[in-house]
């Protein structure tokens, strides 16, 4: 039973263009969320995270925003670049369990030219 | 660079041959993670060390063993490997959580070993 879920396995996106990869969470009690990014032949790294208390993070070209509500959050890339072409993974963790997160199957983005 | 490496890259074994995966990192991590991987799905936890202490995951079969001779090295034991455990596997390493800090720290992971069992 996957608690975190990022339902589309891919996403194309023209150069320029924003790209909205999307996650949503089943369990209530998730309130600290991540974003890795992987290219082919390497490990996942860290890109950016949002705690609970928050809706909104930025860094740089890319925000992360978080409702609570709808346990649904999303990064945004503005402008996308093709060096952003990577699978990005969605992880959730919960502070009143344990402070290893829950990783989604991943988003493979592909950014054209 | 400080960094996690994982040895081998690519590992082919055969049915029932058992088969070790290494991970060693100049992080000075407390915490080292083992990760397992297969086409189009999430990274699954078998079990992470913090400092000596080993955790296991409930549904982590018994095929699959640990070992953390010291801060820098750990190792993937796969006693008896089936075909069903062909996968990519990942090594991470990461701070303990800090009090007062986010209860989740960053995990760095290794590029991971692809193992294929025939």
């Amino acid at each position: 039973d996957q608690q975190v879920k990022q339902n589309s396995p891919s996403l194309s996106v023209q150069e320029g263009r924003i790209s909205i990869l999307n996650c949503d969470y089943t369990n209530s009690m998730f309130d600290y969320f991540l974003w890795y990014k992987k290219y082919p032949a390497e490990g996942p790294t860290f890109l950016i995270s949002i705690s609970s208390i928050k809706d909104k993070n930025e860094d740089g070209r890319f925000t992360v925003f978080l409702n609570k509500s709808a346990k649904h959050l999303s990064l945004h890339i503005v402008p996308s670049q093709p060096g952003d072409s990577a699978v990005y993974f969605c992880a959730a963790s919960a502070s009143g369990g344990s402070y290893i997160p829950t990783f989604g199957r991943g988003t493979s983005l592909i950014v054209h030219p | 660079d400080a960094m996690v490496i994982q040895n081998p890259r690519y590992q082919v074994t055969q049915f029932g041959k058992p088969v070790t995966l290494s991970c060693s990192q100049t992080l000075n991590h407390n915490v080292m993670y083992w990760y397992q991987q297969k086409s189009s799905q999430a990274p699954k936890l078998l079990f992470h060390y913090y400092d000596k202490d080993f955790n296991n995951e409930a549904d982590t079969p018994d095929n699959f063993q640990s070992r953390r001779p010291n801060t820098s090295f750990c190792f993937l034991d796969i006693r008896s490997p089936g075909l069903g455990d062909t996968a990519m596997y990942l090594c991470a390493t990461s701070r303990a959580p800090l009090a007062g800090g986010p209860h989740t720290d960053t995990q760095y992971f290794g590029p991971g070993t692809r193992l294929t069992v025939l």
